[in-house]
């Protein structure tokens, strides 16, 4: 069963760094048909991509967001890391990892999010 | 970047009449490869989203057979054959044609 798993802070300060993780079980971070995706959705509006990775360590980032976003993997402890600098009041959101298949060619599981809020 | 428009935003249907739901991208989804990286997904309140409809027209695991996926190039559409309680929720088209990914802006499917 493929399944992944958003943690990280609940709360962070204005101009603090964020720092989530997503850990994937059922299929390796290796696999060349297989990537990981960081989606968000600010509460009540719709779903925003922020970056991924793919097997090789290839990485693409949000063209509005990418001065801010690092994304990385281990794959020996299956998780992948997502950080965003100066966290702003607006970026409070529920934060999603997403699994992307070669096969569905698509976000084919999905986490079950993690709400951060941005506050001081 | 690619941008995703769906018509209509808000969708009032009665149970177990037809719904449908457009999706229109700014340029052409085909992917060198010959794909169309065109998925719907559905999020039920309070709920992740989840993936229904994969390359078009592909239903993925699990989906019941009244959803069903059409379109090519830039103009796509997700219908719902006779909708049921449990279909209302937000539907969003979304491209994995090229990067940076993109989403539509969500239709809301509510019940009349």
């Amino acid at each position: 069963q493929v399944t992944l798993k958003e943690s990280g802070p609940v709360l962070v300060k204005p101009t603090e760094t964020l720092t989530l993780t997503c850990t994937v079980s059922g299929f390796s971070l290796s696999n060349a048909r297989m990537g990981v995706s960081w989606i968000r959705q600010p509460p009540g509006k719709a779903l925003e991509w922020l970056a991924h990775i793919f097997s090789n360590d290839e990485k693409s980032y949000s063209t509005s967001l990418k001065s801010r976003l690092t994304i990385s993997k281990d794959t020996s402890k299956s998780q992948v890391v997502l950080t965003m600098t100066n966290m702003d009041p607006v970026d409070t959101a529920t934060y999603y990892c997403a699994r992307i298949s070669l096969t569905a060619g698509g976000m084919d599981v999905w986490g079950q999010g993690t709400t951060v809020t941005v506050s001081s | 970047d690619i941008v995703m428009t769906q018509t209509p935003l808000s969708s009032p249907v009665t149970l177990g009449q037809p719904a449908s739901i457009s999706c229109r991208s700014s340029q052409s989804l085909v992917h060198s490869d010959g794909n169309t990286y065109l998925s719907w997904l559905q999020q039920r309140p309070g709920q992740p989203p989840r993936l229904l409809i994969y390359k078009i027209s592909n239903r993925f695991s699990g989906v019941p057979d009244r959803f069903s996926g059409s379109g090519a190039g830039t103009d796509f559409t997700l219908k719902i054959s006779r909708v049921e309680a449990e279909d209302v929720g937000v539907y969003y088209c979304t491209q994995a044609t090229q990067f940076p990914l993109t989403f539509g802006q969500g239709t809301r499917l509510e019940i009349k």
